[in-house]
């Protein structure tokens, strides 16, 4: 069965850099993209990234140039860093397996995406 | 595009049934996934595809595509499904994922 266990700094001053770390467990990360959500207090999921085995990596447009999504093979575990934060980077950050298949359809093909596997989430808190 | 669109919140009398929906012009290309969220705990998945359910997921949990709207179906609502859903996709580009607003869940 595969787990996910995530960790790091909760608590960070405006214009520091969040840095978060989640190991795999029960899978190699050599399949399946690995990916991180947030969730500012009282509201919605919000996708941050994602990055597959061969280190390609998808951000959302907005946070683009403050994230980087790295992979450490060697220790399967994979890390996100947000540089200059601000407050409205508080938020309980989720580590997550999303996964890409592909199933015979009907007309065809159907492309199935979802993410199983959710770390128990990270409180940051950005305040000065 | 780059919304999922779900109403805020529905209620549903214990036992009766419940159809939650999620609007986007990228759920006529991806199918949507569903994850249930309680109070303090991470999500969970609970739909996902066309109608697949995980392991320990009870049956009544369906889901459901028609052109771009996405529904998940709570059939016989317990005291424990009150949560909040949210549906998830591939944007149309296929490069980034989307997030419903979340629907709140109230079981009477």
């Amino acid at each position: 069965q595969v787990q996910v266990q995530q960790w790091g700094a909760g608590l960070l001053k405006p214009s520091e850099t969040l840095s978060l770390t989640c190991a795999v467990y029960g899978e190699s990360l050599r399949g399946d993209y690995w990916t991180w959500i947030r969730q500012p207090p009282g509201k919605g999921l919000e996708w941050i990234g994602e990055i597959n085995q061969s280190g390609s990596t998808n951000q959302k447009p907005s946070l683009k140039s403050r994230v980087t999504i790295s992979v450490d093979m060697s220790k399967n575990q994979f890390s996100l860093k947000l540089n200059s934060v601000t407050a409205a980077d508080t938020a309980v950050y989720y580590c997550a397996r999303g996964v890409s298949v592909v199933v015979p359809g009907v007309m065809g093909l159907d492309y199935y995406h979802y993410m199983d596997v959710w770390g128990k989430g990270t409180t940051v808190t950005v305040s000065s | 595009s780059s919304e999922l669109t779900q109403d805020p919140a529905v209620s549903v009398a214990l036992g009766q049934t419940v159809t939650i929906t999620c609007q986007g012009d990228s759920l006529r290309r991806y199918f949507a996934s569903w994850n249930q969220q309680k109070p303090g705990q991470a999500p969970i998945l609970v739909i996902y595809g066309k109608n697949n359910r995980p392991s320990g997921i009870p049956d009544r949990f369906s889901g459901s595509t028609s052109g771009n709207t996405a529904s998940l179906t709570i059939t016989g609502a317990q005291a424990e499904d009150e949560a909040d859903y949210y549906c998830n996709c591939r944007d149309t580009s296929g490069n980034q994922y989307l997030f419903g607003s979340g629907t709140k869940v109230t079981v009477l």
